[in-house]
Parts: C-alpha cells; sequence; structure tokens
C-alpha cells in the first residue's frame, strides 16, 4: 500500500507570492491533517479535513487555508508568503477519525523555501 | 490550553546504555498520548502511544507509561543502538479531538 505523499518535495518562492501543496493520503484514508514544523515553533497544527469538511483549525492567519477533494486528496494554499511561512510542511492521513484507535500517518513534508 | 514540555536536546549516549527522555503534559480531561520518532530525511513515524491512565505504550524495545498524576509519558528503552539516533517528539491528542499537539522534539545521538 503506498504511503501519504506530498508534492512537490522542495519550493522556492519569493514574498508576497502564493503557493499551493499538495497531499494524497493513503488509499481508503479520508481523514486529512496538515502541520507546520520549523526550529524555532516546532510542529504546529493547521487544519484537518474529514470527507470534503474541516473540522478543526490550528492558530495560524487567514492565509493560510485548505481544501480536501472527494477523492481524499487535500490541498492547502499560502497566500501573500512571508519570511516566516519558510517550513516544513507535512500532512498526515488516517482511516477514521478518533486518535485513539486511528494511527495517523505521515508524509515525507514539502519544504517551503520564502525569499 | 493543552501543551507538551519535553527535554530538550541534544541527547548523546553510547551504544547500549539506558535512554530516558522526560515528557510532561497539559491537557483537561484524559488526552491520548504518543511518541513520534523522526528519522533523518524522513516524515515522522508513531512509535508508541497509550490511550489512557496506566497503560504502557511499547514498540521496538521503547516504552513510556500513561502517568495521569504526574502527567508523564517519559521514554525508555533499555539499550539504544547506533540506529535508533533521530528525533523523538512526544504528542497529546486531547479528549474528543484529532489534532495532535507536539512537544518541541529530543534530538537523540547515538555514538558505537
Amino acid at each position: 500500500k503506498a504511503g501519504v505523499t506530498q508534492t512537490p518535495r522542495y519550493l522556492i518562492k519569493t514574498r508576497g507570492q502564493q503557493v499551493t501543496l499538495s497531499c494524497s493520503p493513503i488509499s481508503g484514508h479520508r481523514s486529512v491533517s496538515w502541520y507546520q514544523q520549523t526550529p524555532g515553533q516546532g510542529l504546529q497544527f493547521l487544519f484537518e479535513y474529514f470527507s470534503e469538511t474541516q473540522r478543526n483549525k490550528g492558530n495560524f492567519p487567514g492565509r493560510f487555508s485548505g481544501r480536501q477533494f472527494s477523492n481524499s486528496r487535500s490541498e492547502m494554499n499560502v497566500s501573500t508568503l512571508e519570511l516566516g511561512d519558510s517550513a516544513l510542511y507535512l500532512c498526515a492521513s488516517s482511516s477514521g477519525l478518533g486518535l485513539s484507535y486511528n494511527e495517523q500517518f505521515f508524509g515525507p513534508g514539502t519544504r517551503l523555501t520564502v525569499l | 490550553g493543552d501543551s507538551v514540555t519535553q527535554m530538550e536536546g541534544p541527547v548523546t549516549l553510547s551504544e547500549e546504555a539506558f535512554l530516558t527522555i522526560n515528557c510532561t503534559y497539559t491537557a483537561t480531561g484524559y488526552p491520548s498520548l504518543f511518541w513520534y520518532v523522526q528519522y533523518p530525511g524522513e516524515g515522522l513515524q508513531l512509535l508508541l502511544k497509550a490511550t489512557k491512565a496506566d497503560d504502557k505504550g511499547s514498540n521496538k524495545g521503547f516504552e513510556a507509561t500513561y502517568r495521569k498524576e504526574t502527567t508523564s509519558f517519559h521514554l525508555e528503552k533499555g539499550s539504544v543502538q547506533v540506529s535508533d539516533s533521530a528525533v523523538y517528539f512526544c504528542a497529546l491528542s486531547p479528549a474528543g479531538d484529532d489534532k495532535i499537539i507536539f512537544g518541541k522534539g529530543t534530538r537523540l545521538h547515538i555514538l558505537p
């Protein structure tokens, strides 16, 4: 079974641009979550989608948005990029709701560099 | 709000040494607790978990016990190997929630 895939793996943008990252969950998984990983703040929760609906959102500005498609693939978008948005963006999928019973599997991440 | 605090690294040990990485948490109710590991150049992998008080999670020789009275979930391994070198994250998922709150991570170096 293929794991969680994220594209692109590396991305370089300049301040003010926007970017779209893609995540394909494990086949059959309906829940997708996004996290931002930086050296200073560590791993922070961005948002979670289940069956095309956003269920949960972290404390990030409105420049960060996401969506999920009917095939469970998810995209996140960051508009008006700032230098501080440089980070590793991780996507994770799970088969259902409730992390007590359903493991989240993480992708390798997209490394975004903002110049 | 809910949070996780874990010991700062890096932690450097010799092969076959005993490992403890401390982790404490703040949360309401009964969260689920996790340890994740991130090997160089790879994504996060779930190492072990515990979903209720006094549960012990174990995997690959690592163990951690959910201690409600001390709000702790310390990671231990009796004899570490060079291949255990990685970054270890303690994390929690609040009761009834599907997000994960991570600690800052502890980098572990094992010397041969």
